[in-house]
């Protein structure tokens, strides 16, 4: 079956633009997360949504940040007025159940260079 | 100090030997922990879970984990070049978000 997909693969932004990243998750998946990876880096935690809840969102790390699920799949994550500092690969995961302990399946990401 | 503490490596082992990967935690609550490997350019995926004190195999794969001292392990034995990436450690943090570690990268030669 589909695994998680997102777009754009790739996002080039000059600083001060808005950005939406789109996260794609399995097909009756209840949870949702995003993740920020900087390079070199281990992935660190931005938002969480339990359906179209947002349960969690202690990750983000400004107002500048801001995502979505309003119906419970698609889940967009916007990023206003973009500084060089948010340049990373934005990853986002499903799994199955709420609570975590099942496997986190996780897209390709996208990859944002602000200029 | 960091929630999730990694060496970054890179761990270098000749091929068929026995890849260790260490790792510890500083949150005491944490009850399941996962490993993953990320292949560069790549996104992690999932190899093991453990969630009792103990070992837990599963093939080539040695996860061992040791609440009383915040430690969890991964072996690899039988390593292989393919087994070259950058393995996360990751306890479950509340709301079941990942807390990942900086990562370990294993260089498997030929």
């Amino acid at each position: 079956g589909a695994g998680v997909s997102q777009s754009p693969r790739y996002k080039v932004a000059k600083r001060g633009q808005d950005v939406a990243l789109r996260c794609d998750p399995i097909s009756g998946h209840v949870s949702l997360f995003w993740y920020q990876q900087a390079l070199g880096q281990g992935p660190e935690f931005l938002t969480y949504f339990q359906n179209e809840a947002q349960l969690d969102k202690s990750g983000l790390p400004s107002d500048r940040f801001f995502a979505e699920r309003p119906e419970g799949s698609v889940s967009t994550l916007k990023i206003q007025r973009t500084q060089q500092e948010d340049s990373a690969v934005y990853l986002c995961a499903s799994s199955m159940t709420s609570g975590g302990a099942d496997t986190q399946y996780f897209g390709p990401g996208t990859r944002l260079t602000v200029l | 100090q960091k929630e999730v503490e990694q060496n970054s490596g890179p761990l270098s082992v000749p091929e068929g030997a026995i890849a260790s990967l260490n790792c510890t935690y500083s949150d005491r609550g944490s009850q399941s922990f996962f490993w993953y490997r990320q292949y560069s350019g790549k996104s992690p995926e999932l190899i093991m879970s453990i969630y009792s004190n103990g070992d837990k195999e599963d093939g080539r794969f040695t996860a061992q984990l040791n609440k009383a001292s915040q430690y969890v392990s991964l072996l690899i034995r039988d390593s292989q070049p393919s087994d070259s990436a950058t393995y996360l450690c990751a306890p479950l943090g509340n709301t079941g978000k990942l807390i990942f570690g900086q990562g370990t990268t294993l260089q498997v030669k030929p």
